[in-house]
């Protein structure tokens, strides 16, 4: 069974603190993972996908990173409008289509 | 941008009652699917649709069902609803190659009463 946990559950930074969102995850054969970020009643927005260990995808101030068992959201120098709470999914080769979510990470970029 | 758009983004429900939830789809995916989100249990999958007129379970079937009568429609059907449903449901979409992940809708807050 595909299994992702994040950590920490919630986070709060000052503004311009840089700091990390972590995933792990267990799949038989991954296909893909992805992250996306959510706003307070509001629907998941995909941010990245990572195919294979070393790869990396930048978008603003966000950097996601992956190995084979974990991946890392790292963010750089937060502003207040990072604040979300930010989803690792995963999709193995076997369940085309389908995701495993974790729990998510809040975070809180104070002023 | 691909849009998913969810009929409602509130409803009140009473006890026992049918419920329909509806999601569409402007960018001709193949695979839809319904989650539900509660706090502390994160996002938990209902249904999901490969095609047209072809539905799979997902982890939480129980006390749904769905419909997809055409490509671009997915209906959640709550058969009678009870309180334990109350629930934020979020419908998405996705290419069958997948590398753009899901596009989700805004969501809809059921209470049932």
């Amino acid at each position: 069974e595909d299994q992702v946990t994040q950590s920490p559950e919630a986070l709060r930074l000052q503004e311009g603190e840089s700091s990390s969102l972590n995933c792990s995850y267990t799949v038989s054969g991954l296909r893909g993972l992805f992250w996306y970020r959510q706003d307070p009643g509001k629907g998941p927005e995909f941010l990245f996908t990572l195919y294979s260990a070393g790869e990396e995808k930048e978008k603003e101030r966000l950097k996601a990173t992956l190995t084979k068992k974990e991946s890392f959201l790292h963010i750089t120098a937060p502003k207040p409008e990072d604040s979300a709470t930010y989803l690792c999914a995963v999709q193995a080769q076997t369940n085309a289509g389908k995701s495993t979510f974790g729990d998510g990470t809040t975070l809180t970029v104070k002023p | 941008d691909v849009k998913v758009t969810q009929s409602s983004r509130y409803l009140v429900k009473r006890t026992g009652e049918k419920v329909f939830l509806e999601c569409v789809q402007d960018m001709d995916h193949e695979n839809m699917f319904w989650y539900r989100q509660d706090p502390g249990l994160g996002l938990r999958l209902i249904y999901f649709s490969y095609d047209v007129k072809m539905k799979e379970k997902g982890d939480i079937p129980e006390g749904y069902s769905v419909s997809r009568e055409k490509k671009e429609r997915f209906s959640l059907i709550l058969e009678s609803a009870s309180t334990n449903q109350t629930s934020m449901y979020l419908c998405a979409s996705s290419s069958p190659g997948g590398g753009r992940g899901y596009t989700f809708g805004s969501g809809t807050r059921l209470t049932v009463v």
